[in-house]
């Protein structure tokens, strides 16, 4: 069984630019969460989506936005980017609602932003 | 809002030992999950092991075992006979069963990066 997949896996933007990375969760998988991992943040939540709805959102600004589709093949979204957005964005799929299942991490994507 | 606090940022252990990380946790629910999770230089995060708070017996995964005090909010990761695979950076991660806005939401510690010497 394939594990999940995120591309790109490496994305380079400049400020005020935005940018879409995706996420393809292992097969059966309806559950997607997104984080955002930094040195000095570390690693939080940014969204959660299970059957194309968002059920949880974290504490982020507007500019980070997300969706899931029917196959559950999530992106996130990320506009106006600035120089703070430059992070390393994991997403992790489990079964159903995370929590009593576990969440695999796929290999992230690493964005800078210049 | 809950909190995870992994107090050592770094750890060192010999091959064949056994070293323990340690993990707080702040909340006000009675009903959650417990997790380490394990982050090679690789990056891609593996959960080491799984605790559901409800559960009085400590989890094991084969060298992998945990010292679950609910009472007193800690939840520490002992690895036995360390092998030089092991090293990485691990965190300590709290998901709440209360559902709600606790969907899909793993609160992490800071992590603790673990190095094995041969």
């Amino acid at each position: 069984k394939a594990g999940v997949t995120q591309t790109p896996r490496y994305l380079i933007k400049t400020r005020g630019q935005q940018v879409t990375l995706s996420c393809s969760p292992i097969s059966g998988h309806r559950s997607v969460s997104w984080y955002q991992q930094t040195p000095g943040q570390g690693l939080q939540f940014l969204f959660e989506y299970f059957s194309e709805t968002q059920r949880n959102k974290g504490n982020f600004p507007g500019r980070f936005s997300g969706r899931q589709f029917s196959n559950s093949r999530s992106e996130m979204n990320v506009s106006t980017l600035e120089l703070g957005d430059s992070a390393l964005y994991l997403c992790a799929s489990s079964y159903g609602l995370a929590g009593n299942n576990e969440q695999f991490f796929g290999p992230g994507t690493r964005l800078t932003v210049l | 809002a809950q909190t995870v606090t992994q107090s050592q940022p770094e750890m060192s252990v010999q091959e064949a030992e056994t070293v323990t990380l340690s993990c707080t946790y702040d909340t006000s629910e009675s009903d959650y999950y417990l997790f380490w999770y394990k982050q090679p230089p690789s990056r891609q995060m593996i959960l080491v092991i799984r605790q559901e708070a409800y559960k009085q017996q400590n989890a094991t995964e084969n060298r992998f075992s945990v010292n679950f005090q609910k009472a007193a909010k800690s939840f520490s990761l002992k690895i036995s006979d360390s092998q030089l695979g092991d090293a990485a950076m691990y965190f300590c991660a709290y998901h709440s069963n209360a559902g709600g806005t606790s969907y899909g939401k793993l609160t992490f510690g800071q992590g603790t990066i673990l190095t094995v010497h041969p």
